[in-house]
């Protein structure tokens, strides 16, 4: 089956390390988005592509970079990690038209001590 | 500004209870409004859409556009009912949706 995975699953790192969140799809899906979620915040979107040269900044990109090397690979960089960016990332999928569902992986959670 | 609004964090029903998501929207365009579950230990998913105007395991939404509201609704809750359920606005054309914050459902037996 079509999927959308994440990798690592769990991370725990310190505060100032750089770390990499990834995403592939097997969808053949055009775009593609990063989410945090935080209790009582719900998702917030970090950064989206809707195709290979094009990414764009969320609501919330500040402290984040991404990088999209391939219509199935979106990568979520976090160049000098806080605490605060302690949460659980969500990469999503969706095709080109609008309004159609997107199709999330399973997530990464992520602790920064 | 757009902004998606569920006032409950949690919902505690008894199963066979009927059951009532609120979510209410501001945007200026003609809104795009979906609702997605999250069951635990699973993904987030899309349980319906408002364009669809379908009812899915029984679940029900209607668009009130003079209300600016979207809730979601089921006569009958089942135990498997129980989840994070988000309302969700699309902002633009290109598909990006904006979440509201998430209601939890507990059905107890």
């Amino acid at each position: 089956d079509a999927d959308v995975t994440q990798t690592p699953r769990n991370r725990i790192t310190k505060t100032g390390k750089r770390i990499m969140l990834e995403c592939s799809q097997t969808k053949g899906h055009d775009r593609m988005y990063w989410y945090r979620q935080d209790p009582g915040l719900g998702l917030r979107l970090i950064y989206y592509s809707f195709d290979v040269k094009d990414i764009n900044k969320g609501e919330i990109s500040d402290g984040y970079s991404v990088s999209r090397q391939a219509q199935a690979k979106f990568s979520l960089s976090l160049e000098s990690a806080i605490p605060n960016q302690t949460a659980l990332y969500f990469c999503a999928t969706s095709v080109r038209t609008g309004g159609n569902e997107q199709f999330f992986g399973p997530g990464t959670r992520l602790t920064v001590l | 500004a757009q902004r998606v609004t569920q006032p409950e964090k949690l919902l505690s029903v008894f199963k066979g209870a009927p059951v009532e998501l609120k979510c209410n929207y501001s945007y200026s365009g003609s809104p795009e409004l979906f609702w997605y579950v999250q069951y635990s230990r699973q993904r987030l998913q899309l349980l319906l859409r408002h364009i669809s105007r379908e009812s899915i395991k029984g679940f029900t939404a209607d668009l009130n556009k003079g209300e600016t509201s979207f809730h979601l609704k089921k006569p009958f809750a089942q135990e498997e009912d129980s989840a994070m359920y988000y309302c969700a606005l699309q902002t633009d054309s290109w598909g990006k949706l904006q979440f509201g914050a998430g209601t939890q459902v507990v059905v107890t037996p």
